[in-house]
C-alpha cells in the first residue's frame, strides 16, 4: 500500500512565527506535491517537486516555500504565518511515468492565530 | 485557460440506485483522468483512473471517458449511504511537451445516499 504521511494533523500557530509542514512517502515516487483545500475554492497547488533539489511554482506559491533533500521527504515552509494561510494543507505524491496517479497524504489543518 | 468543471450538486439519490457524476474538461491536450472520493474532513482517496476511451470496471464503480466530447463520468452502481462523499474529477494537462504529473481538480460534487 502506498503511504504518505504528514508530521501533524493539526496544528496552531502565531501571526510571523515560520511554520514547516512536513510529508514523507514510501514508495519511491519521483514527484511530491503541496496543495491547500479551502471551502469554495476547492484544491489549489502551492508548488510540486519532480526530482531531489528540484521545485516548481504552482498556482499559489506566494508566501510559501519548499524543501526537497531527500526523495522521500518533502517540506512546506511558511516563512511567515499569517490568518490568510489557515487552511487544510495536503501532500500528495507520483511516479513520473506510468499512471501519474497521485496519492495523498492524510493532511494538517494548520490554524495562524 | 485550462479548466475542469463539475456540477457541485449536491446529488441526491436513494440507496441501491446509480449515481452518475459528470465532468467536463476544457482542453484537447489531456493524458490521464481521475476521480477521488473526499469524506468531510478528509484527504482525497483515489478511486478510478482512466487513460483511454471507453468504460473501465472496478467493482461498483465504472469510469467512463470520451475524448472528442472532452467528458469523464463515474457511475456508482448499488448506491450506499457510505458513498456519501464529495467526488472529485482530476485531469493532467500536457503544456510545452510535459505535465509532471500535475493534476487540476474540478470543485467536486456532493453526492448524499439517503436509506
Amino acid at each position: 500500500d502506498v503511504k504518505v504521511t504528514q508530521s501533524s494533523r493539526y496544528l496552531v500557530k502565531r501571526t510571523g512565527e515560520k511554520v514547516f509542514l512536513e510529508c514523507v512517502q514510501d514508495m519511491d515516487h519521483e514527484n511530491m506535491f503541496w496543495y491547500r483545500q479551502d471551502p469554495g475554492l476547492g484544491l489549489r497547488l502551492i508548488y510540486f517537486s519532480y526530482d531531489v533539489k528540484m521545485k516548481e511554482k504552482g498556482d499559489i506559491p506566494e508566501g510559501y516555500s519548499v524543501s526537497r533533500e531527500k526523495k522521500e521527504r518533502f517540506s512546506l515552509i511558511l516563512e511567515s504565518a499569517s490568518t490568510n494561510q489557515t487552511s487544510m494543507y495536503l501532500c500528495a505524491s507520483s511516479f513520473q511515468g506510468r499512471g501519474r496517479e497521485q496519492y495523498f497524504g492524510p493532511g494538517t489543518r494548520l490554524t495562524v492565530t | 485557460q485550462k479548466e475542469v468543471e463539475q456540477n457541485s450538486g449536491p446529488l441526491s439519490v436513494p440507496e441501491g440506485a446509480i449515481a452518475s457524476l459528470n465532468c467536463t474538461y476544457s482542453d484537447r491536450v489531456s493524458q490521464s483522468f481521475f476521480w477521488y472520493r473526499q469524506y468531510s474532513g478528509k484527504s482525497p482517496e483515489l478511486i478510478m483512473s482512466i487513460y483511454s476511451n471507453g468504460d473501465k470496471e472496478d467493482g461498483r464503480f465504472t469510469a467512463q471517458l470520451n475524448k472528442a466530447s472532452q467528458y469523464v463520468s463515474l457511475l456508482i452502481r448499488d448506491s450506499q449511504p457510505s458513498d456519501s462523499a464529495t467526488y472529485l474529477c482530476a485531469v493532467i494537462f500536457i503544456a510545452g511537451g510535459t505535465s509532471y504529473g500535475k493534476l487540476t481538480f474540478g470543485q467536486g460534487t456532493i453526492l448524499t445516499v439517503h436509506p
